[in-house]
Parts: C-alpha cells; structure tokens; sequence
C-alpha cells in the first residue's frame, strides 16, 4: 500500500470549515483513500473513503485530486468534539487481508 | 448494536505474570483485527482472523503473544510472560469481511506492566 504523509498537527476555528490535506503521490490505480479518526481515548473511527470522486457523508466530504495524487478531507463545520488525530490511509482493494496502515496523524485542535 | 466489545478495559499486572484481553466482534462480521498503540510506535496491527482463521500473524512481537478465536464472537490474546514493554493500548477491531473496507474499533484495554 502507497505510503501518505499529513502534517503534524493544525488548529481550526469551532464552527468553521476543517480542511486536512493528504499527500499520497505514489498511489497506484486500485488503492483507494481513507479516513479514520481517533478522538482521545476512543478506537479509532472510520470516517469516509473514495477511489476517485469525491465523496460526502454526514460526517465529512473527500476530496481528491484529478492526478490521484493527493486529497482533502473536509469537516464542514467543525466542533469541539472534533479535536481527534485524523488518519489517512490508502489501501488497495484487492489487499485481501483488509489490513489498514496507520501513519502518524494530523492532530486536529478545534478551538473555540 | 453494542459494538465491539473489549475487557478488561484497563489492566495493570507485574512483569512476569500472564495476561489475557478479550474481544468480542460485532456480531456477523467475519474478520477481526488485534491492533496495539504506543506512543513510540503508533498504532500497529500484530494479527488478524478471518472466519477465525489467523491469517496474518506478521504483527506479533515476539512468542509470548498469542492469539486465538475459538468462535466467531470471540477472541482473546495472551500475553505470557507479560513485560514493562507491552506496556499500550490495545484495540480489537471487526469487519463484515475480508474485502470490506471499513473497520469498526472497540474502546481498547490499556495495559500497564510494572
């Protein structure tokens, strides 16, 4: 599975628009993108996941690149409960074992 | 549903002595998942159960981790004999199966070993 690389840590305004990035440049053609994240002392969370287009659920919007190369994930309007380490993860989908990667995280503090 | 259900949710023991957490997967999924978190090393799969079959046991640290899955709505692994290292959470986590992509998380045993 490709490798991703997110930023550390960023900081968001409650009730404003969360956008974290993804780089994922050597993803292959059957490896889709996914989301999870894990708020403190909790499992991690599945939030969203797409191979191409871009997705929304009631949680979040997916957005990703024409190239493949990188993707957005979009919490429209963030809370408090919000604050969590958001992980991306790209995984193949013919990885049998469905066995998911995690990287470091972005470390997302949502702000009043 | 309730869930995936771990326990003990936190355990301290002494070095030396054996420990065994426990898993029960949301009920109809076909796939289980043994993860642990450290702050060191973040969050690593050590095995995962297919049909309680092991699959991949790649993760284990070493042979005093052990896993088993007698029945589709049970897991545990063992820890003998535990060390200060093992130190983590550890989280179990099911699937409906082996291609489906999303994986639904318990709430983890925090282990600590004196």
């Amino acid at each position: 599975d490709a490798k991703t690389t997110q930023p550390t840590s960023m900081d968001c305004a409650e009730g404003r628009a969360a956008n974290l990035p993804c780089n994922h440049s050597t993803i292959s053609g059957n490896e889709y993108v996914y989301w999870y994240r894990q708020i403190h002392s909790q499992g991690p969370q599945y939030i969203i996941h797409g191979l191409k287009n871009n997705e929304t659920n009631e949680m979040a919007s997916l957005i990703i690149t024409e190239d493949r190369k990188s993707s957005t994930l979009i919490l429209p309007h963030a809370t408090l409960r919000d604050t969590a380490v958001y992980y991306c993860i790209v995984r193949a989908s013919n990885n049998a074992g469905n066995m998911l990667t995690f990287g470091g995280g972005t470390r997302l503090m949502v702000k009043p | 549903d309730a869930g995936v259900i771990q326990s003990p949710r936190h355990e301290v023991t002494e070095m030396g002595q054996e420990v065994t957490l426990r898993c029960k997967p949301i009920s109809g999924h076909n796939s289980l998942f043994w993860y642990r978190q450290t702050m060191m090393r973040g969050l690593e799969l050590l095995i995962y159960f297919n049909n309680n079959v092991p699959i991949d046991d790649s993760g284990m640290p070493e042979d005093r981790f052990s896993a088993k899955m007698p029945n589709a709505s049970f897991s545990t692994l063992k820890i003998q004999p535990s060390e200060p290292r093992d130190s983590a959470v550890y989280f179990c986590a099911s699937s409906l199966s082996r291609s489906q992509e999303t994986q639904y998380f318990g709430p983890g045993t925090r282990l600590l070993v004196l």
